[in-house]
């Protein structure tokens, strides 16, 4: 009975480069969030997403930036061209449906990410 | 917006003390509440979580209840272990506020043997 499967737990990137982060959600789970967590912060939500489409992706900057969930496979957070300040701790959680009120979300283990 | 706020750390204790980490939060209409800890270099563990006002939620020893007149969701244990010590987040959850968990900033705590 796995639960939300992130990879990799640690990723260094040098600046300008790509960085792909991956969420497995928890089986016969179908919704998947992703959130940020700066050093010495609380988690901010970045995006939401079901099979195939993004929710709600109100948390993610403009640019560089970009998450799928496709129909077969893990999420992917994609951040393109990566800067310092993009490194944090990136957290999947993943729900059985809609996040209401009684359906909570189950957190991975995160990717820290470190840019150089 | 929805906020949550908690207060600041560090918090140390001595092991077997009382331990109370505040809570408050701001939303419109009714959101289900949580505490999550979070060890360092993992990642975050729900630790208790209460739906409706007036709800009790309790794990490990750990307690918070569900105050709406308040507005409160106090994390409480009566006699912490050194192995307490850890990050603990508030957060709330409202469906039709939007899906996204909204997060305290993280209480850190500290237990000295």
């Amino acid at each position: 009975n796995a639960g939300v499967m992130q990879n990799p737990r640690h990723l260094v990137r040098r600046r300008g480069q790509e960085a792909r982060l991956r969420c497995s959600p928890m089986k016969g789970h179908s919704h998947v969030y992703w959130y940020r967590q700066l050093p010495e912060e609380g988690l901010k939500f970045m995006v939401y997403l079901q099979k195939e489409n993004i929710i709600d992706e109100s948390g993610m900057p403009k640019e560089r930036f970009s998450a799928e969930f496709p129909k077969e496979g893990p999420s992917i957070l994609r951040i393109q061209q990566v800067v310092r300040g993009d490194s944090a701790a990136y957290f999947c959680a993943s729900s059985a449906q809609e996040g209401g009120a009684s359906y909570e979300q189950y957190f991975g283990p995160g990717t820290r990410l470190t840019v150089t | 917006g929805d906020s949550v706020t908690q207060m600041e750390g560090p918090v140390t204790l001595s092991e077997e003390a009382f331990l109370t980490i505040n809570c408050t939060y701001t939303a419109t209409g009714y959101p289900s509440l949580f505490w999550y800890v979070q060890y360092p270099g993992e990642g975050l563990q729900l630790l208790l979580k209460a739906t409706k006002a007036d709800d009790k939620g309790s794990n490990k020893g750990f307690e918070a209840t569900y105050r709406k007149e308040t507005t409160s969701f106090h994390l409480e244990k009566g006699s912490v272990q050194v192995s307490d010590s850890a990050v603990y987040f508030c957060a709330l959850l409202w469906a039709t506020g939007g899906f996204k968990t909204i997060f305290g900033a993280g209480t850190r705590l500290f237990v000295k043997a």
